[in-house]
């Protein structure tokens, strides 16, 4: 079993519509990233967060701790938010527990 | 715009042949991440440094990968002998870290990437 667990690991969207990902780890973190991986391949780092909540334009990461849950929501969403999305768990020890991701396609 | 760069983008190389993948970090940044992504397993840590030493390479088979940093602008990553299973896209991130027990746990900036194909 993955130590970090994502869902769904698919989704297809319309355009503007609220989209949510999920990610359930089982291990201690000190952290949890949010990556986003374009379909060329590369990654952008989008929320590192310990605690609550974050939002950057139109994306918002919240995280429980006690319940071991974060998710990344997309409002108004968008064709060009297609990516793959990537949630890693890190803990104080430096250690890494990636997620499989959450491959998220928009139709206009 | 500071980017991290990597060389070569593409590599395609015959089993037992030498590879070297070279990341530049962006300009004071002290902390260079490794990474190995694969289909099957998706995204794995393979080695990262702080300040130039390297603080963690357990991700890594040590019989043929070694990662280096010979100065604070260069992590080089190679694998001799290459071995078909190596096939991988290898990406390279930098950030900086104010709180060095915590290194994982500050925002990476991501490389685009070398694609490696062995033969």
């Amino acid at each position: 079993k993955n130590e970090v667990e994502q869902s769904p690991q698919n989704l297809t969207a319309q355009e503007g519509e609220f989209i949510t990902i999920n990610c359930s780890y089982s291990v201690g973190i000190s952290a949890l990233h949010w990556l986003q991986q374009h379909p060329g391949g590369g990654i952008v780092s989008l929320f590192m967060l310990s605690s609550g909540k974050k939002k950057h334009g139109r994306l918002i990461a919240t995280i429980n701790i006690q319940e071991k849950h974060s998710s990344l929501h997309i409002t108004a969403s968008h064709p060009r938010d297609s990516a793959v999305y990537i949630c890693a768990g890190t803990n104080t020890g430096n250690q890494f527990y990636f997620g499989t991701g959450t491959s998220l396609t928009v139709i206009p | 715009d500071a980017r991290v760069t990597q060389t070569p983008r593409h590599k395609v190389t015959e089993m037992g042949q030498e590879v070297t993948m070279r990341c530049q970090p962006i300009l004071g940044h002290n902390t260079v991440f490794w990474y190995r992504q694969t289909m099957m397993q998706g995204l794995e840590l393979l080695a990262y440094f702080r300040n130039r030493a390297p603080l963690d390479d357990s991700g890594m088979p040590k019989d043929r990968f070694s990662a280096e940093m010979p100065d604070a602008t260069l992590a080089t990553l190679k694998i001799q002998p290459s071995e078909p299973r190596d096939s991988a896209v290898y990406f390279c991130a930098s950030g900086l870290v104010l709180i060095p027990r915590t290194a994982a746990s500050h925002e990476q900036y991501f490389g685009p990437g070398t694609r490696l194909t062995v033969t």
